[in-house]
Formats: C-alpha cells, structure tokens, sequence
C-alpha cells in the first residue's frame, strides 16, 4: 500500500510561469514531510521540509503548503527556470518498526520547464 | 557539507557473482540507509542503520544484506547477484531520525548492472 503518492508523473511548465507538483499521503502519524530534487545520475538533494504543525513553509522561489485535513501537501516553485527541471520526490517522515523514524518516498515527478 | 561518498559510479557484474557497494560520511551522521531507485517505482528503502553493528530490514531486504562496522561506513552486499537487481542504488546519511534535522543526504549513486 503506497503510504506517499504523486499521482502526475510528469509536469511541463513555461520558463517564468508557476511550477506546482501534488503530493498526497495516507498515514496521519506522518509529522514531518520534505522535498528532493533529483538531477539524472546524481543522487537526490534536499530542497525544502515542513513540519505538521505548520501549514506554509518559504524559501526563496520555493514554498511548500500542508493541508492537515486533506492529507495533501504541494510544492509551488516560481518563477521556474530550465534549471528546475528535474524529478521531485515528495517524502514523509514517522515511525518505522522497533521505534526509529524513517522516510517514506513518493515515485517522483519529472518536471520540464520550457525555456 | 555532508559529503556522502560511494565506491563506483558504475558497475557490471554477472548473474551468481557477490557484490559489495561501499558507502562512507564525513559528518558522523547516526543513520545510514541504502535505496534502489527504478522507473515508476521511486525510492525504496532496501536497508538502514541506526548504530554501528545495528540494522534493519526496510521494504525490500531480499536478496540483500549490509554490514556496519564503522559508524561512517555502511556496506550494502548482494550475496548471489541476479539481474532483477539490476538498478540505482543510492546510499545516504541523517544525523537524527525524526522531524527536524532528520533529512537524509545522498550519495551520487552507483549504477548496477547485472548480466
């Protein structure tokens, strides 16, 4: 059972326009969510986290919003640039097992920003 | 900077051969864990460490084992190499598992190939 979706695997955006990539969970003791970017034949890079006690979280062109009630959180990236143009992996952190907190990740979406 | 670090950038082995991926962090980071990235299926956690000697099994452990002698060390081992594990295998490291502080740093990935 997919705890973590991204239900678009791809998303094609115009250079300066609004980039927003969706993610939706289904565990409630998830408390902690983050965004990756990954460039091909590189490993995945932190890019932006929010915590459940908060609903936006700001930094720079990126802004991630949390929506408690519906399970859903979304990345809104603008203006977006060529160089965004990546696949986003969506994870949400809780418990896991005996007692430690892991990392759940979404399948990605590719995102192409035109230039 | 953490500085997650893996042996070979590509590797090809054949089917019945034992392989070992090596992974090492310069931050004294707790926690390291080994995922395998495949198309449309994301990240999925193979194995994590929480402490030296200690392990977990997390999604997909089969066919697979690690080993952790060292805290920044985190070995990934395929016992009898099959081509079903013929992917990206990506290591990486957190300093603490849960909420804040808990985002885990990639290493750039080893392509295996499995003939």
């Amino acid at each position: 059972d997919q705890q973590v979706k991204q239900n678009s695997p791809s998303l094609s955006v115009q250079e300066g326009r609004i980039s927003i990539l969706n993610c939706d969970y289904t565990n409630s003791m998830f408390d902690y969510f983050l965004w990756y970017k990954k460039y091909p034949a590189e490993g995945p890079t932190f890019l932006i986290s929010i915590s459940s006690i908060k609903d936006k979280n700001e930094d720079g062109r990126f802004t991630v919003f949390l929506n408690k009630s519906a399970k859903h959180l979304s990345l809104h990236i603008v203006p977006s640039q060529p160089g965004d143009s990546a696949v986003y992996f969506c994870a949400a952190s809780g418990l896991w097992g005996a007692g430690s907190y892991q990392l759940t990740f979404g399948k990605g979406t590719k995102l192409s920003v035109i230039p | 900077d953490v500085k997650v670090t893996q042996s070979s950038r590509y590797l090809v082995k054949r089917t019945g051969e034992k392989v070992f991926l090596e992974c090492v962090q310069d931050m004294d980071h707790e926690n390291m864990f080994w995922y395998r990235q495949d198309p449309g299926l994301g990240l999925r956690l193979i194995y994590f460490s929480y402490d030296v000697k200690m392990k977990e099994k997390g999604d997909i452990p089969e066919g697979y084992s690690v080993s952790r002698e060292k805290k920044e060390r985190f070995s990934l081992i395929l016992e009898s190499a099959s081509t079903n594990q013929t992917s990206m295998y990506l290591c990486a490291s957190s300093l603490t598992g849960a909420g804040p502080g808990n985002e885990q740093f990639f290493g750039p990935g080893t392509r295996l190939t499995v003939l």
